[in-house]
């Protein structure tokens, strides 16, 4: 069955950088994109941007450029999404989500990635 | 940027009820919208594609209607497993930039 399972809770400081991965299993991780959505406490859903598996092409939201990057690992079937110049406000879940070939809708979702940011 | 906007914001209904929840979007997106069920605590569950298309596994309860801009979910005979928040998503401008609703919560009333 497919799965994605992140990495577990992060607590950074301001101006600090933050990696998750989500390490996909039970399809072929090359024919689907990941996006990455997060949902700051008690809000609504944001989608920050998606990564081919396929090839490594990425977009990203246009408030997060300059800031996120988003990879992969093929030999591992694994995303990362790395978030630098951290913020009060990036206090978030963070899921990874995946994407049917040619569909922007997100199919399998992660369990979820706590990242706090706090002094 | 296209947005999304959901009506209501949230909703108080009985089990039993037929619920439609609506979703607007600042332009035409096609069919180019999802629909997604979050409980407290857990990721968000994919119920309806390209508008209308039922998500394997989904019950038979849910449909999804429209195109362009205006869009529905309509549940329609609640179930207590349905007490849930609500979100539609377009990606008509797949892979570049896609936006969710506000949300709709629905309660129990």
């Amino acid at each position: 069955q497919v799965q994605l399972v992140q990495s577990g809770a992060e607590v950074k400081k301001p101006g600090a950088s933050v990696k998750v991965s989500c390490k996909a299993s039970g399809y072929t991780f090359t024919s689907y994109g990941i996006s990455w959505v997060r949902q700051a406490p008690g809000q609504g859903l944001e989608w920050m941007g998606w990564i081919s598996a396929y090839n490594g092409n990425t977009n990203y939201a246009q408030k997060l450029q300059g800031r996120v990057t988003m990879t992969t690992d093929t030999s591992t079937s694994t995303a990362y999404m790395e978030l630098r110049s951290l913020r009060s406000d990036d206090t978030a879940v963070y899921y990874c989500a995946r994407s049917p070939p040619f569909g922007g809708y997100f199919d399998y979702w992660g369990q979820g990635t706590l990242v706090t940011v706090s002094s | 940027a296209i947005q999304l906007t959901q009506s209501p914001s949230s909703l108080s209904a009985s089990v039993g009820d037929r619920v439609t929840i609506t979703c607007r979007a600042s332009q035409g997106i096609s069919s180019a919208l999802a629909w997604y069920q979050q409980k407290p605590g857990k990721a968000p569950k994919l119920l309806i594609y390209d508008a209308s298309s039922l998500e394997s596994g989904v019950p038979s309860r849910f449909s999804g209607s429209g195109s362009g801009t205006d869009f529905t979910l309509t549940i329609s005979s609640l179930q207590p497993e349905d007490f849930a928040t609500y979100y539609c998503q377009q990606f008509n401008s797949y892979p570049h930039g896609y936006t969710f609703g506000q949300g709709t919560k629905l309660e129990i009333k």
